[in-house]
């Protein structure tokens, strides 16, 4: 099946931990991107990519780090850094007009 | 970027026609209008966008004004199922290349489908 798969579902960290969240896609889409979800809000972009080895900063980045070695795949890492990491994180990707989102990454810190 | 404004909530009875209202009186003439729905704790999919005419899919209608400053998301028979919220996004290109965009989510429109 084409998609995109985002693991683990449920992940807990302690607070200072570095985490790095999954995000694999088979659809061959050039463009990849990171999403924030805070309860009862909208989605705030973290970082997207356009090509392999390219990548930009969006609305939020800071605390996080990405990135993109292979077409497949876009990792984000949650640092340290991010004062407030507790979130659902979701994963997207695009070649046209549409992005295609994965499944979520539920990220608790504590 | 043209910013969009949609009601918190809606309802609509099983089998009627779900009508979803967008704002977007700062749009500009090359930006599409979009929308997804999220089901509760799940990615957002895609329901259909368009940027002057309006379009059908399988999934939706969307009736874009003439003006463009305003658009309407229709469900032409609304299940239990499409219970999630709808986000109005108008798309903003910053480059030129296949998924250079950005979509802006905002809070969207949380419509409960009644039985």
């Amino acid at each position: 099946d084409g998609g995109i798969t985002q693991s683990p579902k449920y992940l807990f960290r302690k607070e200072g931990q570095n985490v790095t969240l999954s995000c694999e896609q088979n659809l061959n889409h050039d463009a990849m991107y990171w999403y924030r979800q805070d309860p009862g809000q909208g989605l705030r972009l973290i970082y997207y990519s356009q090509i392999v080895n390219d990548f930009q900063k969006g609305d939020i980045a800071e605390g996080y780090s990405v990135s993109r070695e292979k077409k497949e795949s876009f990792p984000l890492t949650v640092t340290s850094a991010q004062k407030n990491p507790t979130a659902f994180y979701l994963c997207a990707s695009a070649t046209g007009g549409e992005q295609y989102f994965g499944p979520g990454t539920r990220l608790t810190v504590t | 970027d043209a910013k969009t404004t949609q009601p918190t909530s809606m309802d609509c009875a099983e089998g009627r026609a779900a009508n979803l209202p967008c704002n977007h009186s700062t749009i500009s003439g090359n930006e599409y209008v979009y929308w997804y729905r999220q089901i509760h704790s799940q990615g957002p999919q895609y329901i259909i966008h368009g940027l002057k005419n309006n379009e059908t899919n399988e999934m939706a209608s969307l009736i874009i004004t003439e003006d463009r400053k305003s658009s309407t998301l229709i469900l032409p028979h609304a299940t239990l199922r499409d219970t999630a919220v709808y986000y109005c996004i108008v798309r903003v290109d910053y480059r030129s290349g296949a998924g250079s965009y950005q979509l802006t989510f905002g809070k969207g429109t949380k419509l409960s489908v009644i039985p």
